[in-house]
């Protein structure tokens, strides 16, 4: 059965770092073809996709976020990392980590999300 | 990166009706568009990738087509279950965009 489970902190002030682990079962991050992906949800808005670590370390960013964002894995823990430097209360939003298909092109199974507040 | 439109961004249908999401996107993404269906408190559920393939249980009255870059999402009978957002995503070159989303409710 596979699984993925974001962990992380609820509340971040604004100007710090947000940092989410995304643990993972079932699979393994070195299967070729597998990738991890963060996207996140501002409450009542739209899916926007961050970032995405493939099998072989390939990582891909989005553009707008591109500065503020890494991701990172550990395949010994089954785990993908998430950082996003100097947050501001628009980060307010539920991240959701995903397994992506390289062979299908989708992400196919989803965390629960975590909802992270910005917020002094 | 590549702009995903939506239209309508939300519409009332009643049980029984044919329902049509269509998305546009701003450049050829090949077939490689996928949709998700989201309910509240929920993470997305994929419904159909690389345009019209039926996820496995996934109900049949969901389809999806493509003419040139405008993809569409029909479901044919609208069931009580399916009262939620729809969002399509590119899969062809990251980022890999959302579209807005189109928003599903009862009539």
């Amino acid at each position: 059965q596979i699984t993925l489970k974001e962990s992380g902190p609820t509340l971040v002030k604004p100007t710090q770092t947000l940092t989410l682990t995304c643990t993972i079962s079932g699979f393994s991050l070195n299967s070729h073809g597998v990738g991890v992906g963060w996207i996140r949800q501002p409450p009542g808005k739209a899916l926007e996709w961050l970032t995405f670590v493939y099998w072989d370390g390939d990582k891909k960013y989005s553009p707008s976020l591109r500065s503020r964002l890494t991701i990172s894995r550990d395949t010994s823990k089954n785990q993908v990392v998430l950082t996003l430097t100097n947050v501001d209360p628009v980060d307010t939003a539920t991240y959701y980590c995903a397994q992506y298909d390289g062979f299908l092109y989708y992400f196919h199974y989803w965390g629960q999300g975590t909802l992270v507040t910005v917020s002094s | 990166d590549m702009q995903m439109t939506q239209s309508p961004s939300s519409l009332s249908a009643s049980i029984g009706d044919r329902v049509i999401i269509t998305c546009r996107a701003g450049q050829t993404t090949t077939r490689f568009l996928n949709w998700y269906q989201q309910k509240p408190g929920e993470a997305p559920k994929l419904l159909i990738y690389g345009t019209s393939r039926l996820q496995g249980g996934v109900p049949s009255r969901f389809s999806g087509s493509a003419s040139g870059t405008d993809f569409t999402l029909t479901i044919s009978s609208l069931q009580p279950e399916d009262f939620a957002t729809y969002y399509c995503q590119q899969s062809f070159i990251a980022p890999f965009t959302f579209g807005p989303g189109t928003k599903v409710d009862i009539k």
